[in-house]
């Protein structure tokens, strides 16, 4: 167990809608990174926040958002959903230091119909 | 972003030594390369990170040669356990404290009794 918690584990909708995906990161850690894994793609970093402020930027589409909270959770919200949103969402956290591995949560995956 | 590349997919005999290789761009001093296990339907679990030269932990050794245009993820003695993807992580800092985080696109390495 990693200690990490994203909800829900499986979502599925429609083409169009919104979304809102959620990570609990580990005790202590104050980063949280957030992922994309597709079968085409890869593992993608979308986005970083430490702290509560976003702290670097991947290939996160301008549909999509995130934030953190003072509580350190992370949200990432997806909307306008295409078909090709399809995929796994992964969360990790760390302390936020480079030198400090990620530790990764087990992923919501998402389901576009 | 770092570009990366590794072999999509590897086989071993149990009890071998298995050494998966990552190329990547000349990456910085700065700059770090982590290596993660991955399980289906799990997060990928981190096994080993280092800037230079080699680091072993109790797992796994990490080679990383002077031009540093490479990284090697080196497995003693493999089961039928580290049958998984094997991703390798680079981390390029983009200045005030951030790192551009790119996974290479994974190594299937399966164990064979």
């Amino acid at each position: 167990d990693s200690g990490v918690t994203q909800t829900p584990k499986h979502l599925i909708t429609a083409t169009g809608q919104r979304v809102t995906l959620r990570c609990s990161p580990r005790s202590g850690d104050l980063s949280v990174y957030w992922y994309q894994q597709s079968l085409d793609q890869g593992l993608q970093f979308l986005i970083q926040y430490y702290n509560g402020e976003e702290r670097a930027k991947g290939n996160i589409l301008e549909r999509f958002s995130a934030q953190q909270f003072p509580d350190l959770h992370s949200e990432l919200n997806l909307s306008s959903l295409e078909l090709g949103d399809s995929a796994l969402y992964f969360c990790a956290s760390s302390s936020g230091q480079p030198n400090q591995p990620q530790h990764f949560g087990d992923g919501t995956r998402l389901s576009i119909l | 972003l770092a570009k990366t590349t590794q072999p999509i997919s590897m086989d071993s005999y149990e009890g071998q030594e298995v050494n998966i290789t990552c190329s990547h761009n000349n990456i910085a001093t700065n700059d770090y390369i982590t290596w993660y296990q991955q399980f289906p339907s799990q997060g990928p679990r981190f096994i080993i990170q280092g800037y230079k030269t080699k680091v072993t932990n109790e797992v796994a050794s990490l080679f990383i040669p002077a031009d540093r245009k490479s990284s090697t993820l080196s497995l003693p003695r493999v089961s039928l356990s580290d049958t998984a993807v094997y991703y390798c992580l680079v981390g390029v800092y983009s200045g005030a404290g951030s790192y551009q985080l790119t996974f290479g696109k994974g190594t299937k390495l399966s164990v064979i009794p």
